[in-house]
């Protein structure tokens, strides 16, 4: 089963914009995790979010947590064509580490 | 230092045949981790293993599905009778321990004729 849902499931813009995207979530957790994909190879970890957390950022990746509300953002500023890829979000419940995965957003970035 | 690899990077059987899947975690990491990923849809979880048990294997979905890691390092996932429904990317990862950043291999895609 698939805990975490993203949103929206498709997302699409210019080259230098900035991309939101957003996971929600339904049991607790003890980090979160974002990942990256390229035409279904393997995964590339981007960034990870404990659970005391609120904010992080990684070079033009700004996540955020939101455990009240049981969701995440991750926000990729300045885009470019590159970044094109499915990005999916991952919880981690802690006690044995399996991450679950929602079924991924696929941004296209317009050169 | 290296990645985790994954051999073979791609796999045709046909149904009813046996295959293994091959994973080399990172060097040192203690965690070694299965998903199978279908078409369009995010990683599932299959098993996880700290050292060399398993510790958690609640998502192989049947028992024709096993796997090893006799020494604590490599581990091999081995199907049996193998049905269509198998066909998927079967994606390793490992990690230093629970609750850390896991590191993914690139993959086995896996299509039973």
């Amino acid at each position: 089963s698939q805990q975490g849902e993203e949103d929206p499931q498709a997302l699409s813009i210019q080259e230098g914009e900035n991309a939101t995207m957003n996971c929600s979530y339904k049991t607790s957790i003890n980090n979160l995790q974002w990942y990256r994909q390229n035409s279904g190879r393997g995964l590339v970890h981007l960034i990870l979010i404990r659970s005391n957390e609120r904010e992080k950022h990684s070079g033009r990746l700004r996540v955020t947590l939101d455990t009240s509300k049981k969701s995440s953002s991750l926000l990729i500023t300045a885009s470019r064509a590159a970044d094109t890829a499915s990005y999916f979000c991952a919880t981690d419940p802690g006690a044995n580490s399996k991450l679950t995965f929602g079924k991924g957003i696929t941004l296209s970035v317009r050169p | 230092g290296a990645g985790v690899s994954q051999t073979p990077s791609n796999k045709v059987t046909e149904k009813g045949k046996y295959v293994e899947l091959r994973c080399d975690p990172i060097s040192g990491h203690t965690a070694l981790y299965w998903y199978r990923q279908s078409l369009g849809q995010g990683p599932e979880f299959l098993i996880y293993f700290q050292g060399t048990g398993a510790a958690d294997d609640s998502g192989l979905p049947n028992d024709r599905f096993f796997a090893v890691r006799p020494e604590g390092s490599v581990s091999t996932l081995k199907i049996q009778r193998t049905e269509r429904g198998d066909s998927a990317m079967y994606l390793c990862a490992s990690s230093f321990g629970g609750a850390d950043t896991q590191y993914f291999g690139p993959g086995t895609r896996l299509t039973v004729l």
